[in-house]
């Protein structure tokens, strides 16, 4: 059962144009990470929220996450190539470090 | 500081034999959790271990097991290897407290032939 669904599974566009990645739950997590990961490596953190509403800008990336803490948004404004990976949100809960994680959003950024 | 290392990188091996791969977390952390990553099945939790005892399971067979050191070094052992074991296996590392930040390894790319 996947109780993190990320949309859309797949995301083409050209650089310089904006792009939102959706992470949706119907459970309420008491923290949400994002990852980005490349071909053959392990997933690089990116950030994580814990407050219900809270919102997050890392340069051109801005994190959002639920009143509710069920859901999450992942926005990137001004795309570059750099930006071309595997995006995947996760969620944990307050009992140990067990992450469930969405699958995946896959973005290509062409320049 | 040095972050999670996995060793190691690549391991081809065949049906029915065992394997054993290694996560080094990072300097301080004390809670190691493994993740295998399949294209069908995403990324999935095996287990989390901390100060040398296993705080959580997934949903795996117990033909995959795992322990960690006093050190916090972390081994995960599979058993009786199948083909659908063909992963990448993925190493966290994180300081502990609930909920806390998880740091992964490169990864180990398991091949079953």
């Amino acid at each position: 059962t996947q109780l993190l669904e990320q949309s859309p599974q797949f995301l083409s566009i050209q650089e310089g144009e904006n792009l939102t990645v959706y992470c949706n739950s119907s459970s309420v997590f008491s923290s949400l990470q994002w990852y980005r990961q490349e071909p053959g490596e392990g997933p690089v953190l990116l950030v994580t929220v814990v407050t219900g509403g809270e919102v997050k800008k890392l340069k051109r990336l801005t994190f959002q996450f639920g009143d509710a803490r069920k859901d999450s948004s992942l926005h990137i404004t001004a795309a570059q190539p750099g930006d071309t990976g595997l995006y995947l949100c996760a969620g944990g809960r307050a009992a140990g470090n067990k992450l469930t994680f969405g699958g995946g959003t896959r973005v290509l950024v062409k320049p | 500081k040095a972050g999670v290392t996995q060793t190691p990188r690549y391991l081809i091996k065949t049906r029915g034999q065992q394997v054993t791969l290694s996560c080094s977390p990072i300097s301080g952390h004390r809670s190691v959790s493994w993740y295998q990553q399949t294209p069908g099945q995403g990324l999935q939790f095996l287990f989390e271990y901390f100060s040398e005892t296993q705080r959580n399971k997934g949903n795996f067979p117990g033909r995959f097991s795992g322990r960690q050191f006093s050190n916090s070094r972390s081994e995960m052992n599979v058993s009786t290897l199948e083909l659908g074991d063909s992963a990448l296996y993925l190493c966290a590392s994180s300081w502990g407290g609930l909920g806390t930040e998880a740091f992964f390894g490169q990864g180990t790319r398991l091949t079953v032939v």
